[in-house]
Formats: C-alpha cells, structure tokens, sequence
C-alpha cells in the first residue's frame, strides 16, 4: 500500500525559533497533501491543502505567514511552524492524496515548544 | 457546513463483543464518506468507505452501509478482538470524490477490547 512518511516524529524547541516538517509519498507521486493539527484527544482540524507548483490554501483562522507550506516537489511537502510559540504544541499530520481520491496518512509529528 | 458526528467514547468492550460505532453526518452534495482507524502510536489508516448511497464499505470485518435517509455511516463488526482496540475516526469527503478535496473528520472514539 500506498507509504507517507514524516520527518521528524517529535521535535522540542526554544520559543522563538522555527521548526521544519517534511512530508514524503514514498512509494508514489501526490499532487495534493494535507496537512492537519490535532490536540489531545481531539479530532484532526484542516490547516491547509497543499497542491505541488502552487501556493497552499489555507483554512480560516490559520496564519499562512506562521505555517508556511512548500509542496517543491510530487513526493514532498514541508510544514515550517516559523517562531514557534508554546501554544503551537500539537501533534501535527500530513496525508497525500493517491490516484483514487483516497488519503494515505504520515505517523505524525508531535511538535513540543517550550 | 459540512460535519460529521459520531458517537463520544470511550466504548469498552469484551472479546466477541458486537460493536457498533455510529456516526451521522450533514452535507450539502453528495459526499463520499470514510471509516479511519489510528492504533496506538501509529497513523491513521484508512478501514473502508463508501461513495454513494446504499453502498458497503468492509475490511477486516467491519462494515458499514451509507444511509441517505438517515445520513448515516454506522460502524458495526460482529466479534471484536483486542487487538482492534484503537480510535476510530468518520469521515467525509466534501462535494464527492473530487479531485484535491480534503477530510472532515469527527470527534473519534477511542474503543478498548478486553480479553
């Protein structure tokens, strides 16, 4: 079956700096990825729609100048949360769209600012 | 909009135990709609859908039929085991099965199997 996965699984860093994450189709190619926030013992919420050439759409409510997206490639996406603040802490997923309109999640990226 | 409500947890349940997981949902179109299943410190994997109405989505077990009248997509496997403990998420797919359209997830229910 179709594999995404993500890098790293967990990150912490300082308040103020900026983490990059990478989502990778490795057995396929995604012109679309997803990427999604979920909390603790919550749903996934919708951060943005990433389309491989162009610029990602972004759900209301989410900074696109706070999480950048860049979709540079059919096989990744990268999620950079930019001056990470504590309450950016979340358990951050990518999923890539195959050929059929099914999604095919990454493990998850449990991001911890301290 | 677009939602997706399934029934709050936890569901605790005996090996052999028949479960069901129900979930409702409110859409515009003519959604496509999704069972996923995330196990422990894994991601979540896709159990089955269904793209219309009257359709059976089932792997592993599990089934569940997509009911226009009663915009429903219940979850339902006749003998569970431990090992299907996990978070079971519903899901729709916005205006159908067109390309690039995203998820809209429920709420989850956590179930845990006991032997």
């Amino acid at each position: 079956g179709a594999v995404v996965s993500q890098h790293p699984s967990w990150v912490i860093c300082k308040s103020g700096t900026s983490v990059k994450i990478e989502c990778r189709s490795l057995d396929f190619q995604a012109t679309t990825m997803f990427w999604y926030r979920q909390f603790p013992k919550q749903s996934l919420m919708l951060m943005a729609t990433s389309n491989e050439g162009s610029k990602a759409t972004y759900e209301q409510g989410v900074e696109k100048d706070k999480f950048l997206i860049n979709h540079a490639s059919l096989t990744l996406s990268t999620l950079t949360v930019t001056s990470a603040h504590p309450e950016d802490s979340s358990f951050y997923i990518c999923s890539a769209r195959g050929s059929y309109n099914e999604q095919f999640f990454g493990p998850g990226t449990r991001l911890t600012v301290l | 909009g677009d939602s997706v409500t399934q029934m709050e947890g936890p569901v605790t349940l005996s090996e052999e135990a028949f479960l069901t997981i129900n979930c409702t949902y409110t859409a515009t179109g003519y959604p496509s709609l999704f069972w996923y299943v995330q196990y422990p410190g894994e991601g979540l994997q896709l159990l089955l859908k269904a793209t219309k109405a009257d359709d059976k989505g089932s792997n592993k077990g599990f089934e569940a039929t997509y009911r226009k009248e009663t915009t429903s997509f219940h979850l339902e496997k006749g003998s569970v085991q431990v090992s299907d403990s996990a978070v079971y998420f519903c899901a729709l797919s916005e205006f159908g099965s067109q390309a690039g359209t995203a998820l809209i997830f429920g709420k989850g229910t956590t179930l845990s199997v006991s032997s």
